[in-house]
Order: structure tokens, then C-alpha cells, then sequence
């Protein structure tokens, strides 16, 4: 069974302006991680941010935010004021006792 | 001063062949993986070791035999290469197992089999 799900297979952005990526993860676990990783068309992955299954707080790291909403069990990651270096697949990722992957969305920035 | 290593990049062979693909990392961490990429960009992890013990084996074919000689190493040899081994394989470690923990990731290697 899928655990990590993204729906969105593509996005188009206006540079400057914010986008929102949807994933939303299964699991029965109480602990876990959710991660977002940026894959640049050079293909390396970059880590971006991190939120804990206990944390309160959504976690801001820069551009990036994660809206964690745990009863949805969703964990959107947003990028604000986009910039044409954004243009990339993003993953994201659940942490319960192995990193488990979605299918990645590819942003592709507009000047 | 890298942090994750993969060694070589780019991998071109014929089926049937037998290839290693090696890894290192120099973060200290205890924790190192092997994820295979496929061609729709889907990524899976394969092996997990920790301090050299196997904690992770998917559902991988035997081909497949990952080796840890020590903690900042984890290498990746296949056996009787086939087509459908192609696709880029990441190495990635992490200070430990526990599910908050970052994994950091190698810069991928890139096999093709023909």
C-alpha cells in the first residue's frame, strides 16, 4: 500500500510568487518523521525540512514551511517568493522505521 | 570535503556482467542505506545497514549484496547484471535509525545496463 501520496504530478509557478505542495502519509505509527527532498534536474537529492510527528509547531526552515496537519494526516510543503533556481522534482518522505518515498512533484518555475 | 561519496557516477556495462558500486561517508554517522531510483523518478530503499549489521533488506533480488567493512563504508555489488537493473542507485546515511533523524545523500550513480 501507497504511504506516501502526491498528487500533483507537475506544477507551473510565476517566480515570486508562493506554491504549495500536497503529500499526504499512512501510517499507524505515533513516531515518525516527514521530510521533503529537492532533486534538481542534476539529479543530487537536497534535504529542505523536517517535521516530527510530535511537534507542535509546523517547522519553517527559509522559503520553506511544512503545514502539518496530523488529523489529515497531510504534510504540504510551501515555498514562498519562488525563484527560477526552485525548478526541481520535490519528494516527500515518511520516516517510521524506513524512509518511504512519494512519486515527487515537478516544479517548474516562470520568469 | 564531501560528505556522501559514490564511486563511480556513471556505470555502463553489458547484461550479465558483475559491478560494485562503493560508498563513504566522512559525517561520523552510524547509519548507511542503498535506494534505487527507476526511470519515473521512483525512489526505494533497498538496504539499511547500522554499525555494520543488516537492519533493512527489501525485496531485492540476490544479486544484490550490499557489504559494510566498517561504518563509513557501504558498497553495493550485483551479480549477472540485467536490463531492468538500470536506473540510479543513491547512497545515504544518518546518525542513527530513529525516524527524525535527516538522511543525507550520496551525488547517485548512474547504471546502465545494456
Amino acid at each position: 500500500a501507497q504511504k506516501i501520496t502526491q498528487t500533483q504530478p507537475g506544477m507551473f509557478v510565476q517566480e515570486k510568487e508562493a506554491v504549495t505542495l500536497d503529500c499526504t502519509y499512512d501510517t499507524s505509527d505515533q513516531s515518525y518523521g516527514l521530510f521533503w527532498y529537492k532533486q534538481p534536474s542534476s539529479g543530487e537529492m537536497i534535504f529542505l525540512i523536517y517535521q516530527g510527528s510530535y511537534d507542535e509547531q509546523n517547522a519553517t526552515e527559509g522559503r520553506y514551511s511544512l503545514n502539518f496537519q496530523k488529523a489529515r494526516k497531510s504534510a504540504n510543503l510551501v515555498i514562498s517568493a519562488s525563484q527560477l533556481g526552485d525548478s526541481a522534482m520535490y519528494f516527500c518522505a515518511m520516516n517510521d522505521y524506513k524512509l518511504s518515498f512519494g512519486a515527487g512533484t515537478t516544479v517548474t518555475v516562470r520568469a | 570535503d564531501t560528505a556522501v561519496s559514490q564511486t563511480p557516477k556513471y556505470l555502463v556495462t553489458q547484461m550479465g556482467n558483475d559491478k560494485s558500486i562503493k560508498c563513504e561517508q566522512n559525517l561520523g554517522h552510524d547509519t548507511m542505506y542503498w535506494y534505487k531510483q527507476d526511470s519515473k523518478k521512483f525512489l526505494k530503499i533497498m538496504f539499511s545497514y547500522n554499525n555494520k549489521e543488516l537492519i533493512i533488506n527489501e525485496t531485492v533480488p540476490n544479486r544484490f549484496s550490499p557489504k559494510s567493512p566498517d561504518k563509513a563504508h557501504l558498497n553495493l555489488h550485483i551479480n549477472s547484471l540485467e536490463l531492468g537493473d538500470s536506473a540510479v542507485y543513491f547512497c545515504a546515511s544518518s546518525q542513527g535509525l530513529n525516524s527524525y533523524n535527516e538522511q543525507f545523500f550520496g551525488p547517485g550513480t548512474r547504471l546502465t545496463v545494456l
